[in-house]
């Protein structure tokens, strides 16, 4: 199973980009690389999905280099409500079994 | 609303106990989680289930035990409470698989949990 590593904490301000890091070296072939957003007491939420280059969606950017031992989540001009937990999760879909584990995940504060 | 139901979502009870945890997955949806959340563990995968049948196992205690029924909705079972086990179970459900490749994401929808205390 790919083991992830994002920082434990990161601080950022109103209107500036963000980007949480996550290094998953043993990242296998079939594994597709996701993040999920947690707000406290909530179950965590999609935020997006890649396996390489770069996904973009509505909310945010996923960066994945050549190698895919890493991934980049970007988020764009944070806002206050954007203060949450983030997981990079990395796992094989390909199949009915998946055994998802999440990472420590990454506390992200905006600060005004 | 993800469309994933929990119950209980809140539940107090004493140390040697059991409780069981409802789940009601998404419509269509064939795969069903069980996730545990304490403060100092994060989120920790016990086990899956696609379509009634178990296919992955985490870090399921003997104590635990879950199923999933024939209308797809998923029960986790806890015995013999310690105080150790007070912490927010989520549950979460998957679409149904496509090949490899396609379109599906293989998005998790969380329910909102059910919050055990084991006084």
């Amino acid at each position: 199973l790919a083991k992830t590593t994002q920082p434990i904490s990161m601080d950022s301000y109103e209107g500036q980009e963000v980007n949480i890091t996550c290094s998953h070296n043993n990242i296998a072939t079939n594994d597709y690389i996701t993040w999920y957003q947690q707000f406290p007491s909530q179950g965590p939420r999609f935020i997006i999905q890649g396996y390489k280059t770069k996904v973009t969606n509505e909310v945010a950017s996923l960066f994945i280099p050549a190698d895919r031992k890493s991934s980049t989540l970007s988020l764009p001009r944070v806002s206050l409500s954007d203060t949450a937990v983030y997981y990079c999760l990395v796992g094989d879909l390909s199949g009915s079994a998946r055994q998802l584990t999440f990472g420590s995940g990454t506390q992200l504060t905006v600060l005004p | 609303d993800s469309g994933v139901t929990q119950t209980p979502k809140h539940l107090i009870t004493a140390t040697g106990q059991r409780v069981t945890l409802r789940c009601s997955p998404r419509s269509g949806d064939l795969s069903v989680y069980w996730y545990q959340q304490s403060l100092d563990q994060g989120l920790q995968f016990l086990i899956q289930y696609y379509n009634g049948e178990e296919r992955a196992k985490g870090n399921i205690l003997e104590r635990f035990s879950a199923q999933q029924f024939p209308d797809l909705h998923s029960e986790l079972n806890l015995s013999s409470l310690e105080l150790g086990d007070s912490a927010l179970y989520f549950c979460a459900s998957s679409p149904r698989l496509v090949a490899s490749g396609g379109s599906n994401t293989g998005e998790l929808f969380f329910g909102e949990g059910s919050r055990l205390t084991v006084l």
